[in-house]
């Protein structure tokens, strides 16, 4: 079965700093989707990746697949408190496959 | 409405009793999903509709768990002689086929 490895399990970092979550799978993905979570709370998306070196933007995050379509990486530019959550890494196979997740990645900003 | 819609928020039952958790997808969402999450661990897939039909339940765990989805819209969950086991929260998404996931905000099932 495919899995997703997520790292770091948890982060800890100073309001304004740059960070980077990690998403790895032993096997080449058809699509990466990045989602957030807050506590008690449902995933809301942020974005989907589906080329080999592919990256996208949306304010200050950004994310990446590599080339081989095995690893993505999630990027958070001068981190806010508003960044706080988990961040879940989510692949299919195929495009009529279920999403897989990872662990997920607790990211707290201390002000 | 708007999202997608998860009843009720919060469950607490006791141990051997039966629950039924609804979803109420998107409108027009031809996809639907059921995960559960556990505590600090990554949702983890149960069942996946397309209209009304289980395309793959290869995710529920074992014959207590059955889901249906009779019109194509409004799922329903539906745990038989709850475990301790079974505590968790209950998630469900819906899509276009192949697209995004919108999820519910979950449905927590507490077993005492």
């Amino acid at each position: 079965s495919q899995e997703l490895e997520q790292s770091p399990q948890s982060l800890i970092v100073q309001e304004g700093k740059n960070l980077t979550i990690n998403c790895t799978s032993s096997k080449t993905l058809y699509g990466l989707y990045w989602y957030k979570q807050k506590y008690g709370e449902g995933l809301i998306f942020l974005m989907m990746l589906q080329k080999g070196g592919e990256e996208k933007s949306h304010e200050k995050i950004t994310a990446k697949l590599d080339e081989k379509k095995q690893q993505s990486s999630l990027h958070i530019t001068a981190s806010q408190p508003s960044h706080a959550g988990i961040y879940l890494c989510g692949a299919s196979k195929s495009g009529n496959t279920p999403l897989v997740f990872g662990k997920g990645t607790r990211l707290s900003v201390i002000a | 409405g708007a999202g997608v819609s998860q009843t009720p928020s919060n469950k607490v039952t006791e141990k051997g009793k039966y629950v039924e958790l609804r979803c109420d997808p998107i409108s027009g969402h031809t996809a639907l999903y059921w995960y559960r999450q556990s505590l600090g661990q990554g949702p983890e897939f149960l069942i996946y509709f397309q209209g009304t039909g289980a395309a793959d339940d290869s995710g529920l765990p074992n014959d207590r768990f059955f889901a249906v989805r009779p019109e194509g819209s409004v799922s329903t969950l539906k745990i038989q002689r709850t475990e301790r086991g079974d505590s968790a929260v209950y998630l469900c998404a819906s899509s276009l086929s192949g697209g995004e996931l919108f999820f519910g905000e979950g449905s927590r099932l507490t077993v005492l």
